[in-house]
């Protein structure tokens, strides 16, 4: 059973403390994505990584950067929460190639910042 | 203009009707299209992806893709209550970035 794995599902962190989010993906994947989902936004794209030790801005990097470091492992980093932080954080990871480059999901990380 | 563009609804359909769900995108060296499903508090799961222009048919689900026009559609028959969801378009751009639409709510009222 394919499966990506969020370190934590709820985190309650002070304004301007540095925050770490991780994500672990088992099934090989060579892409993988951080995401954030606000009511009435859809899923936003942070940042997103397609090999070891490389990554892409996405379209809302400010505030935030990532390490990949092993091909598993895609971390968030807040460098100094701020309240309009405050979000769901959602991981996934896909594979390269034709066809169904399905992404599959974590559980998510719900974040607020106080 | 955004990447990825669709309706937020909602849209509310009768229990047994069609429902149909639209999205457009800008960038044209696109590769693959994907119809996500997300329930309140859940994480997205996939329904259909489409890479070809035409149609691509799974159970009660038709996804419809033309390149020329840019836009992407779900088609869900026979809509139940279960249906009831947002969906999500997505679009995997040149370069591996998957973008995500920001969604339309559907209701399916029995």
């Amino acid at each position: 059973d394919v499966k990506v794995t969020q370190s934590s599902r709820y985190l309650v962190k002070r304004t301007g403390e540095k925050v770490f989010l991780e994500c672990v993906q088992d099934m090989d994947h060579e892409n993988m994505f951080w995401y954030r989902q606000d009511p009435g936004l859809g899923l936003r794209l942070i940042y997103f990584s397609y090999d070891v030790k490389m990554k892409e801005k996405g379209d809302i990097p400010e505030g935030y950067s990532v390490s990949r470091e092993k091909k598993e492992r895609f971390s968030l980093i807040l460098e100094s929460a701020s309240t309009n932080q405050t979000s769901m954080y959602l991981c996934a990871s896909s594979p390269t190639g034709t066809g169904n480059t399905e992404a599959f999901f974590g559980q998510g990380t719900r974040l607020t910042v106080v | 203009q955004k990447e990825v563009e669709q309706n937020s609804g909602p849209l509310s359909v009768p229990e047994g009707a069609i429902a149909s769900l639209n999205c457009t995108y800008s960038d044209r060296g696109s590769q693959s299209f994907f119809w996500y499903r997300q329930y309140s508090g859940k994480s997205p799961e996939l329904i259909m992806f489409i890479y070809s222009n035409g149609d691509k048919e799974d159970g009660r689900f038709t996804a419809q893709l033309n390149k020329a026009s840019q836009y992407v559609s779900l088609l869900i028959r026979d809509s139940q209550p279960s249906d009831s969801a947002t969906y999500l378009c997505a679009v995997l751009e040149y370069g591996n970035k998957l973008v995500f639409g920001a969604g339309t709510i559907l209701r399916v009222k029995s």
